[in-house]
């Protein structure tokens, strides 16, 4: 089966930088994604891996590495603005599964 | 711009009344999900097209049906909804299965 586990809350403050992790089970892997959902949104690509490494976005990146089954979303120069879920969802098989989400608050 | 289109934004129905949610992509995608969220928890696939081939999710109650017409459109039926059927229903698109999925704007269902 597949199954995804990441933090369920993250708090930090304006300016800062955080981690987010997740790590996964899957039979058959293609890549893992990350998206970001305000509240009453819908979810928004931010960054996907299928090779190990960091891959850069302007204030995000997101590493994987797939021997340890594992990835991160890192979040720099933290705004007001990023407080919001963040969702990892690893693809494979056809198919892809979402974690249950990480809900960032960012302080002042 | 091309993008995933969701009507109506927030639809309200009675209990066991039929309601169709509806979906559009500018994409020209292969593939259109249907999701179930609720509050604080995460997108719940329901069931997938990869072009015309329908895929439903095991556990996908009968209660939820879809039709894909054409390329661009993608309908969700929900024949006699629950209360327990409330929730945001989010539409996505790849073009492959195994690919980066783009999000509609979701519709909110409310069932009275």
């Amino acid at each position: 089966g597949q199954s995804l586990e990441q933090p369920s809350e993250v708090t930090a403050v304006e300016g800062a930088i955080v981690q987010i992790n997740c790590t996964y089970q899957t039979s058959g892997f293609y890549g893992l994604s990350w998206y970001q959902q305000h509240d009453g949104g819908a979810p928004t690509f931010l960054s996907y891996n299928a090779l190990d490494g960091l891959e850069e976005t302007g204030r995000f990146s997101s590493f994987l590495s797939r021997s340890d089954s594992y990835g991160y979303l890192l979040l720099q120069e933290l705004q007001m603005k990023d407080s919001a879920s963040y969702f990892c969802a690893v693809t494979g098989g056809f198919k892809t599964i979402f974690g249950a989400g990480t809900r960032l608050f960012v302080k002042a | 711009d091309a993008m995933v289109i969701q009507n109506p934004r927030y639809q309200v129905t009675q209990f066991g009344k039929p309601v169709t949610l509806s979906c559009s992509q500018t994409l020209n995608h292969n593939v259109m999900y249907w999701y179930q969220q609720k509050s604080s928890q995460a997108p719940k696939l329901l069931f997938h097209y990869y072009d015309k081939d329908f895929n439903n999710e095991a556990d996908t109650p009968d209660n939820f049906q879809s039709r894909r017409p054409n390329t661009s459109f993608c309908f969700l039926d929900i024949r006699s909804p629950g209360l327990g059927d409330a929730a945001m229903y989010l539409c996505a698109t790849s073009r492959a299965r195994e690919e980066t999925q783009y999000f509609g704007p979701g519709t909110r269902l409310l069932v009275l």
